[in-house]
């Protein structure tokens, strides 16, 4: 079936380390987005590509780094320099066309210890 | 920038009774519209979307959502909610920001239906 993969779907990890999330995506969609979700602030953007080897900073983007590498794969690093990592992790991608809505994996929770 | 408010961070309602949610953005230039649904612990689901055309969308599940561009709302409605429809919701803009397509989420909505 297509769809949005995100790996690991829970992920512990101790405070100054780095951790990858994955996001992989069969739909041949050319945009992906990485959001952060905390209680009672929505969803905010933290990196976003609309085409391979390219990427733009969102709104939270300090602390996170990503990589563009293949099209269906967008790739997150919460890196030791993001004061509070501990969230809910939501990936998206949607077709190029300005009209076209996101499609959502089913999220990665990471808890900094 | 945009920005999308949904000023109601809850919303309890009886069940088979109406519900609206409201949303409202922050821009009358060229923007698409929509409307997710989020439950516990998983992604977002697409209801509706506003694209262009007429100002009355219906989506899944017996949604549907007005655009109204004077007033820049895109409020949600339902006539009778149903225990299943317990869960977030999030209205959503995507716009053009430089050349690149930006898409700015509300802090959502907590919809609880009552028995």
């Amino acid at each position: 079936d297509g769809g949005i993969t995100q790996s690991p779907k829970y992920l512990f990890r101790k405070e100054g380390q780095n951790v990858t999330l994955s996001c992989e995506q069969n739909l041949n969609h050319d945009a992906m987005y990485w959001y952060r979700q905390d209680p009672g602030q929505g969803l905010r953007l933290i990196y976003y590509s609309q085409i391979v080897n390219d990427f733009q900073k969102g709104d939270i983007a300090e602390g996170y780094s990503v990589s563009r590498e293949k099209k269906e794969s967008f790739p997150l690093t919460v890196t030791s320099a993001q004061k509070n990592p501990t969230a809910f992790y939501l990936c998206a991608s949607s077709p190029g066309l300005a009209s076209g809505e996101l499609f959502f994996g089913e999220g990665s929770r990471l808890t900094v210890l | 920038a945009q920005s999308v408010t949904q000023l109601d961070s809850q919303v309890p309602v009886f069940e088979e009774a109406p519900v609206e949610l409201r949303c409202n953005y922050s821009s009358s230039v060229s923007v698409y519209l929509f409307w997710y649904v989020q439950y516990p612990n998983q992604g977002l689901q697409l209801l509706l979307k506003y694209l262009s055309g007429s100002t009355l969308v219906k989506g899944i599940n017996g949604f549907e959502a007005e655009f109204n561009k004077s007033q820049t709302s895109f409020h949600l409605r339902k006539p009778s909610v149903h225990i299943s429809d317990t869960a977030e919701y999030f209205c959503a803009v995507r716009y053009n920001s430089g050349g690149y397509q930006k898409v700015t989420f509300g802090t959502g909505t907590k919809l609880q239906v009552i028995p």
